[in-house]
């Protein structure tokens, strides 16, 4: 089990937007600004979209973006695109005895 | 423009000693301030990150794998390892190398194509 908490499937239709949510607690996402996201296609290497709660890398779209409340992390891509479709996984660090943590993952379907 | 490459063998034994290598080109590990990660994911699952090493040497382990864990650093080649020992089934995964943002930050920003490494007899 997962230390972090995604749904496992979201889906969405070309154009429209989706959000991913990722909770944890108090000890990880509640408590640091240090989330990151990953885009995982198939067979392939993660790839970063966001870290830093909100900062988006160097030559990552601005259809990507994140946030957080409490607990609770999230991932909105908006203009949704074929090429989202795609595993993707939130990150926390969760302070200096655990360190870092992931989410299980959630499949995103473009419809 | 940075890469890393994991390499090492694809099948290992039960109760044996997993070891992989991670070439670095594009920077030099020693002079980098930067982190050095390892992350695996086991077939059909999430990710889970195995541990890091600063550029100092302080190496940074998974509270659940710290006692059978080392990862080290080889400047001459530019490299970096790691060594997972007592491998069971379970420790079948594809394993990734990838740079670790730590202060601040705490992100991979850059990763290796990944390798796949299955434990069995």
């Amino acid at each position: 089990q997962s230390a972090l908490t995604q749904p496992a499937s979201v889906s969405g239709s070309p154009g429209q937007s989706i959000t991913i949510s990722c909770t944890g607690t108090s000890s990880d996402v509640g408590n640091y600004n240090l989330v990151s996201w990953y885009q995982q296609h198939p067979g392939k290497a993660p790839k970063l979209m966001i870290y830093g709660v909100t900062k988006r890398p160097s030559g990552v779209s601005d259809r990507f973006s994140g946030s957080k409340s409490g607990n609770t992390a999230s991932l909105t891509i908006s203009g949704l695109q074929a090429e989202d479709e795609a595993d993707y996984y939130c990150c926390s660090y969760a302070g200096s005895s655990t360190f870092g943590v992931f989410g299980g993952g959630t499949k995103l379907t473009v419809l | 423009q940075l890469q890393l490459q994991e390499s090492g063998p694809g099948l290992v034994k039960p109760s044996e000693t997993l070891s992989l290598a991670c070439t670095v080109s594009g920077d030099s590990i020693s002079m980098s301030t930067y982190c050095w990660g390892w992350i695996r994911q086991p077939p059909g699952k999430g990710l889970e990150w195995i541990g890091s090493i600063y550029y100092s040497g302080t190496t940074y382990y998974n509270p659940s794998l710290k006692s059978r864990v080392t990862i080290s650093e080889d400047t001459s080649r530019n490299q970096f390892s790691l060594k997972l020992n007592s491998v069971t089934a379970a420790d079948t995964a594809v394993y990734y190398c990838a740079r670790h943002l730590w202060n601040g930050v705490w992100a991979f920003d850059i990763w290796g194509q990944g390798t796949m490494v299955t434990v069995s007899s």
